[in-house]
């Protein structure tokens, strides 16, 4: 596709369900960054996939969240049991040359997630 | 700790007016740096990414420039204007990015 795309859009959920995120990256892009972004803060590394393994989850805040990848197409991020807390925008990103000094990672229009 | 620190957290300036962001970062020890452009309900644009061995990019009416040793980066933006209004982010790769919270900018009119 032309550029990543994030699925839904918005997303407001009660205390206590479970919500799916879902990202497609890029067209041939290797890897896929998850971030969370709260209000008026920077974006927070969740996980990043290199293909379909994750060689790096050490910014997922609890063992309510997980992520899973396809090959190297679509992710998805789940968040089990929905806090307050979880209400952010989650941002994807994918690239083509991780762990490379030339790297630019292609952000995604994020999820908006609202926990009532 | 990696952090990433940006001043100030919010801008408003007239139209026209020459403006310097800041950043700054705790580790040195660094890849590279990239300064993001952030709208409301869009993703982040990759503005500008500067090498560790660089001290300096420019594309078009901006400038990035890089002192590692004492961690610091700025963001020049010449003759701003309505449409530079936006929330700027910088960040920095180490082995993973490391983001600043932004600096919110309006320009107006």
């Amino acid at each position: 596709g032309a550029g990543v795309s994030q699925s839904p859009s918005n997303k407001v959920t009660e205390k206590g369900k479970d919500v799916e995120l879902r990202c497609d990256p890029i067209s041939g892009h290797t890897a896929l960054y998850w971030y969370r972004q709260r209000l008026g803060q920077g974006l927070e590394f969740l996980i990043y996939f290199q293909g379909n393994s994750a060689p790096d989850k050490s910014g997922l805040p609890s063992d309510r969240f997980s992520a899973e990848r396809t090959g190297e197409s679509v992710s998805t991020l789940t968040i089990q049991r929905t806090q307050q807390e979880d209400s952010a925008v989650y941002l994807c990103a994918s690239s083509s040359q991780p762990a490379s000094y030339q790297e630019t990672q292609y952000f995604g229009p994020g999820t908006r997630l609202l926990v009532l | 700790k990696q952090e990433v620190t940006q001043i100030p957290a919010a801008l408003s300036v007239p139209e026209g007016e020459n403006l310097v962001l800041n950043c700054s970062f705790t580790d040195s020890a660094i890849y590279n740096l990239q300064w993001f452009r952030q709208d409301p309900g869009k993703g982040l644009t990759s503005l500008l990414l500067i090498q560790s061995s660089q001290r300096e990019q420019t594309s078009g009416r901006l400038n990035a420039s890089l002192d590692k040793s004492s961690g610091r980066s700025t963001l020049y933006i010449a003759a701003s204007q309505p449409g530079d209004s936006a929330t700027y982010l910088c960040a920095v790769r180490y082995n993973k990015l490391i983001f600043g919270a932004g600096t919110r900018l309006a320009v107006h009119p």
